[in-house]
């Protein structure tokens, strides 16, 4: 069974640029979950998506944002970046809001400069 | 104060030693201790994970949880080159998506 994907793996944009992260969770979950991780730190929780609904945000600007769609796949965007906004974007997958396992994919790392 | 405060590292520890890894926490509410393993640019997989206090044990790992303390222990028993990795911990509340990250710790084990 193919694990969480996410795309594009690298990306390099410059400051106030736009970007589009994407997340095709594991085949069966129902909820994606966004992290951002600065290098050095462990993962911080961004947003969480539900049957398509947002059920949770984390302590980030507005310029972040998501969605998910009818196939459970998710998008992260984030408007007007920031230097600081260099990270690895995660995206975890599970059954429903409530299980314990998260399956994380291999992230995707952006670089602003 | 952050949520999860983890033992800093880097570690190195020769091929067969039991590494120790410890986080601690402050959220009385939370319900799950989670280990994650990340190696080097791959996203964090789980290890294992304990519901309250008490011990579990799956093959050369073992994590603790004390709440009384707010202490969680992992422990590596036989350590493997290939256990060379960031581990994370990450607590949660029963019910709850969200996962509160250690910043990790750094393990390498020297053949």
């Amino acid at each position: 069974d193919a694990g969480v994907t996410q795309s594009p793996t690298h990306l390099i944009k410059t400051r106030g640029q736009h970007v589009t992260l994407r997340c095709s969770p594991i085949s069966g979950h129902k909820s994606v979950s966004w992290y951002q991780q600065v290098l050095g730190q462990g993962p911080q929780f961004i947003f969480q998506y539900y049957e398509k609904e947002e059920r949770g945000r984390g302590n980030f600007p507005d310029r972040f944002s998501a969605r998910q769609f009818p196939n459970y796949s998710s998008e992260l965007n984030v408007n007007a970046l920031l230097l600081g906004d260099s990270a690895l974007y995660l995206c975890a997958s599970s059954v429903d809001t409530g299980e314990e396992t998260q399956y994380f994919g291999p992230g995707t790392r952006l670089l602003v400069l | 104060q952050k949520e999860v405060e983890q033992d800093p590292g880097p570690l190195s520890v020769p091929e067969g030693a039991i590494v120790s890894l410890n986080c601690t926490y402050s959220n009385s509410a939370f319900q799950y201790f989670m280990w994650y393993r990340q190696y080097s640019r791959k996203g964090p997989e789980l290890l294992m994970y304990t519901y309250s206090s008490g011990n579990k044990e799956d093959g050369r790992f073992t994590a603790q949880v004390d709440k009384s303390s707010k202490y969680i222990s992992l422990f590596i028993r036989d350590s493997q080159p290939s256990d060379s990795a960031t581990y994370l911990c990450a607590p949660r509340r029963s019910n709850d998506y969200k996962l509160s990250f250690g910043a990790g710790t750094t393990v390498t084990v020297r053949a």
